[in-house]
């Protein structure tokens, strides 16, 4: 079936610093690639996705492409701030019925 | 324009109590998702419903969850004879048609259940 590897964590980064998180995924299919996010105490939000092979998906400051070759997803951001303390969900879409499949999520600490 | 509403926010039962969570999707959605979260885990999928359907329970446990999404009112999540394995937070999630490729869902805040 469908999986999604996220990176161990949690990952702590001090402002400004540059942020990868690695998200590998397993899929028959081509899926639809995400990142969620989820700041402390709210749901998860959509940060941004791509829908096909080499697109790029990008959102406050943060990016990541859909690499089929390597089945691969990573987010990246180039200065984080204090703001972008939270868990951090790759998933993804095989089409039907918007059924999402998870990575464990990764918490991401950024000190001032 | 409110968004996904779940509640209680938090509920604590007893080994074979009844947990009952609740979850209203955001106005014009009539597309609904349960995912539980373990602790260390991500999510994962329960169930997806539409107004007074079950589409796919999937990854519903077999015995003692059950799911609805009447007519009228929110989407409930039954969990009966409750157990310490079904400690977790359940999100619910809702879409305004079949999202299809676009996975653009809305989460809720999630219930949290703790069973002593």
């Amino acid at each position: 079936g469908d999986s999604v590897t996220q990176m161990e964590g949690p990952v702590t980064l001090s402002e400004e610093a540059f942020l990868t998180i690695n998200c590998t995924y397993t899929a028959t299919g081509y899926p639809s690639l995400f990142w969620y996010v989820q700041y402390p105490g709210e749901g998860l939000q959509l940060l941004l996705k791509a829908t096909k092979a080499d697109d790029k998906g990008s959102n406050k400051g943060f990016e990541a492409t859909y690499r089929k070759e390597t089945t691969s997803f990573h987010l990246e951001k180039g200065s984080v701030q204090v703001s972008d303390s939270a868990v951090y969900f790759c998933a993804l879409s095989d089409g039907a019925n918007s059924k999402l499949t998870f990575g464990k999520g990764i918490t991401l600490s950024v000190r001032p | 324009n409110a968004g996904v509403m779940q509640n209680p926010r938090h509920l604590v039962r007893r080994r074979g109590q009844e947990a009952r969570l609740r979850c209203s999707p955001m106005k014009g959605h009539s597309h609904v998702y349960w995912y539980r979260q373990l602790p260390e885990e991500g999510l994962k999928f329960m169930v997806y419903l539409q107004k007074e359907n079950i589409i796919d329970e999937s990854g519903m446990p077999k015995e003692r969850f059950s799911a609805e999404f009447p007519k009228e009112g929110p989407s409930i999540l039954r969990i009966q004879q409750v157990v310490r394995g079904d400690s977790a937070a359940y999100f619910c999630a809702s879409s305004p048609l079949l999202a299809g490729n676009t996975g653009e869902l809305f989460f809720g805040e999630g219930s949290r259940l703790t069973v002593l």
